[in-house]
């Protein structure tokens, strides 16, 4: 069946270590998107990709660090710059086209801290 | 400035209509989506609106209207499942999505 892989479910940081969220998608989808869900707000997009090897910020990047090496893989590593990384992440991925496309989510990480 | 408008929390009784009201403010608007969040999990798509007026599927319709920035899901014959939140998401001028905080809709028996 064809979707979006999240892993790991559940995935604890210690102070100062830097920790990588896995999305696949066997979607064929050219472009694949990173949000953080807290409590209460809106998705926030942390970064996007529409290509290979090419990715833009979203409204909070920093302290995160993504790459787009394979179409079907966009890792995001959450680094220990980012000082509350305590959030619900979300990987979503979407086909281009001239008009707007729904996007489609994997189930998500939930990163706590330690 | 950017912004998404949606109630905090609704409640209706099993087997009612409810209609949830989202208005927004983007730059270059090009479409306006709602997605169903079940506690815990990811978000699923359910619809989306390009032009004014009524989309209709099955239980669920979504309605937009773009002069008034002004949009609604309307839910008919509630199950208990239904419970769960509702997103409203408008694009920018990027076509990147903007994300209401949700909806959290409680289904009464």
């Amino acid at each position: 069946d064809g979707g979006i892989t999240q892993s790991p479910k559940y995935l604890f940081r210690k102070e100062g270590q830097n920790v990588t969220l896995s999305c696949e998608q066997n979607l064929n989808h050219d472009a694949m998107y990173w949000y953080r869900q807290d409590p209460g707000q809106g998705l926030r997009l942390i970064y996007y990709s529409q290509i290979v090897n090419d990715f833009q910020k979203g409204d909070i990047a920093e302290g995160y660090s993504v790459s787009r090496e394979k179409k079907e893989s966009f890792p995001l590593t959450v680094t220990s710059a980012q000082k509350n990384p305590t959030a619900f992440y979300l990987c979503a991925s979407s086909i281009l086209t001239g008009d707007v496309q729904p996007q489609h989510f994997g189930d998500g990480t939930r990163l706590s801290i330690l | 400035g950017q912004n998404i408008d949606q109630p905090t929390e609704m409640t209706a009784t099993e087997g009612a209509i409810v209609q949830i009201n989202c208005t927004y403010q983007t730059s270059g608007f090009n479409g306006l989506f709602w997605y169903q969040q079940h506690a815990g999990e990811a978000p699923t798509f359910l619809s989306y609106n390009v032009l004014d007026g009524l989309e209709e599927k099955g239980r669920f319709s979504s309605f937009l209207s773009r002069s008034k920035g002004y949009s609604y899901l309307l839910l008919k014959e509630l199950q208990m499942k239904d419970s769960a939140s509702y997103l409203c998401a408008a694009t920018d001028s990027n076509y990147q999505l903007i994300w209401g905080a949700g909806t959290k809709l409680i289904i009464k028996p």
